[in-house]
């Protein structure tokens, strides 16, 4: 069972630069999340979606962007890169929110900004 | 805007000791807490609580809820070196389904 699955797992952009972090699930979840988690700050909710095409803004939305074009799919994009998004970012899934079950979580992508 | 505290942030305790964690929480249109752990990689569920004073009892670790003074504790007995993780608490919002986490205990078990 693949369950979250997280592309890629490390990456190092230079400032400005671009990317994108993909999300799968393989568990036909209806909700998924994108967080942070720095040192001493837990995990921060960046963007989230309740269902196939449908986004909503975290807890820290800004500097990035999410598409939920495809219900298993989840994407964070970065357009212009800082130092301050130097992080680890988690993607989670839950059936009917989290209020039914329990999130999963990714292994994490861990992004250095330089 | 949703609150969940946990507190020690950090504790460091011999093995075989117990310990007992805090999660305390401002949700509005709150339904469930959730507590994970979280070793070198992603957080993994142990407990949801959604009703007072039922505990919930996994092994040597268990967890109950308190929705009238708003606050979850997880207590982990006869601790072991494998225990030494993050322990993190979070609380979804009924209303914009938003799931918040606290800041997490670093619980450390010295053999």
């Amino acid at each position: 069972n693949a369950g979250v699955t997280q592309t890629p797992k490390f990456r190092v952009l230079k400032t400005g630069q671009s990317m994108t972090l993909l999300c799968a699930q393989d568990m036909n979840h209806e909700y998924m999340y994108w967080y942070r988690q720095d040192p001493g700050m837990g995990l921060r909710l960046i963007h989230y979606s309740v269902g196939e095409g449908t986004t909503a803004k975290g807890e820290v939305p800004d500097g990035y962007n999410v598409s939920r074009l495809k219900k298993q799919n989840f994407l964070l994009g970065l357009e212009s890169a800082a130092p301050s998004q130097t992080s680890v970012y988690f993607c989670a899934s839950g059936q009917n929110g989290p209020l039914n079950t329990e999130a999963f979580f990714g292994q994490g992508t861990r992004l250095t900004v330089v | 805007e949703d609150k969940v505290v946990q507190s020690p942030l950090s504790l460091v305790v011999h093995e075989g000791d117990t310990v007992t964690l805090n999660c305390s929480y401002e949700v509005t249109n709150f339904r469930s807490l959730l507590w994970y752990k979280q070793e070198k990689k992603a957080p993994t569920f142990l407990f949801m609580l959604t009703s007072s004073g039922i505990e919930k009892k996994s092994g040597r670790l268990s967890s109950i809820l308190d929705k009238k003074e708003l606050f979850s504790i997880l207590n982990i007995t006869a601790t072991q070196t494998g225990d030494s993780a993050v322990y993190l608490c979070a609380s979804p919002n009924f209303g914009n389904e938003k799931l918040t986490f606290g800041t997490g205990t670093r619980l450390t078990i010295i053999p």
